[in-house]
């Protein structure tokens, strides 16, 4: 079964600070998922990767298959970016579903 | 909002009960995965469903069963519910183009908060 650690766990910054997000999983993988989930409980899926490195507005995703691990990376961070952090690893095969890390907590502050 | 809709929104109901927990897809999407997220134990995925069979199946309890229709909207049913039951129970899809659909960007319904005293 894949384990999947994420670091920090709690991470409080300022306001237009460079945040780093990582996770490393334990086995080979087919997709890691980013995902976000707000204070009241929300989730919304911030990127899927399977390689490579994406980006989208203020944040950018990357992934190292070699050393199985993915960075989240938010620039010029804002309060509204203060939510639960999780990634999620699909480890291939078919039968199986995602395996989720317990997530960090960011919070950013004015 | 992400076109997934889950009712109900909350749920109280007493160890030993059966709930159903609802969920229709956005439009289009064929997939429909079922995760629970605890305090103890995080996010954890459940089931999932494509075009109405079962695709894949994580840590589901053999009292929790669901199922697809052929509308494609799922539900979860819950059974002889105890304590630890108590959980953020959330829904999502994917269009499931390919590879089975783990390998998609899933989109998440606003989840079902079940209490169980």
């Amino acid at each position: 079964k894949n384990e999947v650690e994420q670091s920090p766990q709690n991470l409080t910054a300022q306001e237009g600070e460079f945040i780093t997000i990582n996770c490393s999983y334990s086995v080979g993988i087919s997709a890691l998922h980013w995902l976000q989930q707000h204070p009241g409980g929300g989730i919304v899926s911030l990127f899927m990767l399977s390689s490579g490195k994406k980006k989208h507005g203020r944040l950018i995703a990357t992934i190292n298959i070699q050393e199985k691990h993915s960075s989240l990376h938010i620039t010029a961070s804002h309060p509204r970016d203060s939510a639960v952090y999780i990634c999620a690893v699909y480890s291939g095969g078919g039968a199986d579903g995602l395996t989720f890390g317990k997530g960090t907590h960011l919070i950013i502050q004015p | 909002d992400s076109g997934v809709t889950q009712t109900p929104k909350h749920l109280i109901t007493a160890t030993g009960q059966r709930v159903t927990l609802r969920c229709s897809p956005r439009s289009g999407d064929l997939s429909v995965y079922w995760y629970q997220q605890s305090l103890d134990q995080g996010l954890q995925f459940l089931i999932q469903y494509y075009n109405g069979e079962e695709r894949a199946k994580g840590n589901i309890l053999e009292r929790f069963s669901a199922q697809q229709f052929p509308d494609l909207h799922s539900e979860l049913n819950l059974s002889s519910l105890e304590l630890g039951d108590s959980a953020l129970y959330f829904c999502a899809s994917s269009p499931t183009l390919r590879r089975g659909g783990l390998q998609e960007t899933q989109y998440f319904g606003p989840g079902t908060r079940l209490l169980v005293l």
